[in-house]
């Protein structure tokens, strides 16, 4: 079965600047996490989607984050304004019925 | 909400030996721990996970055990092969139906030829 996909795989942005990261679970997962991983640090839970709906946002700067799931499939995250401190890979996982959680291989951004 | 912490950070072993990481939790509600090994650059991987009903699991040359009592797990990885090499993350699901990990800071391991 095909695994998470992610895009862009590296993104370069100034600060300031707005970016979005896309992500496509694998299919029939009904959860879908975005998670943010700072060099040398485990990743941290941002969102969690069921379906087409936030179950959980508790950790995301909603000052700057936002993310949606609008189909319950595909889903985007985008940042704006970026900040310096938000250089990191962000990751997606999914999950059928909140079991295992599988990633995707991330998209690396770098804030100059 | 849960706290995961994790140790060492980075270890050391020659190839064949044993190497162990141990993970501690605090919210005793939590009931499922998955361990990943993340390569450089790629995605996580699950390689072996355990739920609070079991307190040993095997699979091949890797083991966890689950110690409910005192809140920590720990991976066991025998016969190391220098494959092995890569950074290793604990977790520990809470928030009942949600299932949300909270994730230890890492392991480096380093399986030395």
């Amino acid at each position: 079965e095909a695994g998470v996909a992610q895009s862009p795989r590296y993104k370069i942005i100034e600060k300031r600047q707005s970016v979005a990261f896309w992500c496509n679970p694998i299919s029939g997962h009904a959860t879908l996490y975005w998670y943010q991983q700072i060099l040398g640090q485990g990743p941290k839970l941002l969102i969690q989607f069921q379906n087409n709906g936030v179950v959980d946002d508790s950790q995301l700067p909603k000052d700057r984050f936002s993310a949606e799931r609008l189909k319950g499939v595909d889903s985007t995250l985008k940042i704006q304004p970026a900040k310096l401190e938000d250089s990191a890979v962000y990751l997606c996982a999914s999950s059928p019925q909140q079991e295992t959680q599988y990633f995707g291989p991330g998209t690396r951004l770098l804030v100059l | 909400g849960e706290n995961v912490e994790q140790h060492p950070s980075t270890l050391s072993v020659q190839e064949g030996d044993s190497a162990v990481i141990k993970c501690t939790y605090s919210d005793s509600a939590s009931n499922y721990f998955p361990w990943y090994k993340q390569e450089l650059g790629k995605r996580p991987q699950l390689i072996i996970d355990i739920r609070s009903n079991v307190g040993e699991k095997k699979d091949q040359r890797i083991a966890v055990t689950l110690n409910k009592t005192a809140k920590h797990f720990s991976l066991h990885i025998t016969e190391t092969q220098p494959e092995d090499s890569a950074v290793y993350f604990c977790a520990a699901s809470y928030g009942g139906s949600a299932r949300q990990l909270t994730f230890g800071s890492g392991t480096q391991l380093t399986v030395l030829p």
